[in-house]
């Protein structure tokens, strides 16, 4: 039941755009995104409940589409603060108390 | 200032000898939960709380323990600690159920199982 993410790692450049996607095999009302840094803690990022609407958070915005049951996130004029690991996590079935993360995905900025 | 706090941060245990990580929230949150995280896995849910006296397993239950007696704390316990239980541990709160709600994340403990 654990979202998969894809890719698993990514290097850019300063300024260069990257996706960042998220998908499930069961039904998702709701999308999570957190980005962690390294030896640091997760921090939220973004909530996408159903409706397939975008949220942004600086430049980076994602999107949700419950009939393809992903999430996509976008980061646009990518910075070195960007760096880290972006985790995506889905509620688990019929129960709000769990919240399954995918694997991650390592996103490296270099200048 | 809101926050998460756990302790201990690092901790190098032996096999077998019982410990206890403490996490304590001080934003009124109703809901708390333990991860743990290992390379290539991700976030793995142990336990949750979404309010006092109300625990329930996550993914990765076996081998810890929970109790959720006041609202703020929320301790993690290994009460026969084995090597395969060395990780990263958070815990995290959220003013309600995840599901709708922002986690707040403490700052990790580094756990050492030999």
């Amino acid at each position: 039941q654990q979202p998969v993410q894809s890719p698993q790692a990514v290097i850019l450049r300063e300024g260069e755009d990257a996706v960042i996607n998220c998908s499930s095999s069961k039904a998702l009302y709701s999308v999570h995104w957190y980005r962690q840094k390294h030896g640091e803690a997760p921090v939220f990022l973004m909530i996408l409940l159903k409706g397939g609407e975008q949220k942004g958070h600086e430049k980076i915005s994602a999107s949700f589409n419950e009939k393809k049951q992903q999430s996509s996130l976008y980061l646009t004029a990518s910075q070195l603060s960007y760096s880290g690991t972006y985790f995506c996590g889905t509620p688990g079935s019929g129960n709000t108390g769990k919240l399954i993360f995918g694997q991650g995905t390592t996103l490296q900025v270099k200048p | 200032e809101a926050q998460v706090t756990q302790n201990p941060r690092y901790l190098i245990t032996v096999t077998g000898k019982k410990l206890t990580v403490t996490c304590s929230q001080n934003m009124n949150h109703e809901y708390m939960s333990w991860y743990r995280q290992d390379p290539g896995l991700g976030l793995r849910q142990i336990y949750y709380s979404m309010n006092v006296e109300v625990t329930d397993k996550g993914d990765v239950p076996e081998g810890y323990k929970v109790s959720r007696k006041e609202k703020r704390n929320f301790p993690l316990i290994l009460e026969s600690p084995s090597p395969n239980q060395t990780s990263l541990y958070f815990c995290a709160s959220s003013l309600r159920g995840q599901a709708t709600g922002e986690l707040f994340f403490g700052e990790g403990s580094r756990l050492t199982v030999l």
